[in-house]
């Protein structure tokens, strides 16, 4: 079974500049994550969808970060523009609907903003 | 809100020994599911061991174990017989029964495995 697939798994960009995050997530998985990982911390949700629609973006700087899901697969996340804080590892993670169900990761895209 | 705390920024354990890592968390739910997850330099993600709330058997998966104490809101993971594979950040995570599934993870705790 194919994991979840991210790209690019590194990127370095000037601060004010924009970036995208791309995320294909385990086929028939409903539900797709971001989670935001700054070093020295554990992950940080930013997103949640269920198939195409926003579960929870209570945490996602929405003037700067946006976020979507088009036909309720891939998702991709994009910064415009980036803050130096923003520099992170930025993780998708997807499931199946459910209680009792396991999140599975991307291996994540780091962020380097100069 | 939910809250998880790892106290130990770093761990070293000589390799064939046990080591416990600690994990404490806050809620005022009644049923939840914890977890630990390992993240090796690669980065990615991976699921050790969970553990339901509502069972007071403690979760076991070949060398790791759990300690679950709900009433203390401690979830400390034991790793027997540690291999150099181990060494990784592992994390505690905390996530709600009930409505979305996201998941809330302490700050992570480095473990070193030593030869």
């Amino acid at each position: 079974e194919a994991g979840v697939a991210q790209s690019p798994r590194y990127k370095i960009i000037e601060k004010r500049q924009s970036v995208a995050f791309w995320c294909n997530p385990i086929s028939g998985h409903a539900t797709l994550y971001w989670y935001q990982q700054i070093l020295g911390q554990g992950p940080k949700l930013l997103i949640q969808f269920q198939n195409n629609g926003v579960v929870d973006d209570s945490q996602l700087p929405k003037d700067r970060f946006s976020a979507e899901r088009l036909k309720g697969v891939d998702s991709t996340l994009k910064i415009q523009p980036a803050k130096l804080e923003d520099s992170a590892v930025y993780l998708c993670a997807s499931s199946l609907v459910g209680e009792n169900t396991e999140a599975f990761f991307g291996q994540g895209t780091r962020l380097t903003v100069v | 809100a939910q809250t998880v705390t790892q106290s130990q920024p770093e761990m070293s354990v000589q390799e064939a020994e046990t080591v416990t890592l600690s994990c404490t968390y806050d809620t005022s739910e009644s049923d939840y599911y914890l977890f630990w997850y390992k993240q090796p330099p690669s980065r990615q993600m991976i699921l050790v061991i969970r553990q339901e709330a509502y069972k007071q058997q403690n979760a076991t998966e070949n060398r790791f174990s759990v300690n679950f104490q709900k009433a203390a809101k401690s979830f400390s993971l034991k790793i027997s017989d540690s291999q150099l594979g181990d060494a990784a950040m592992y994390f505690c995570a905390y996530r709600s029964a009930w409505g979305n599934e996201k998941l809330t993870f302490g700050t992570g705790t480095r473990l070193t495995i030593i030869p």
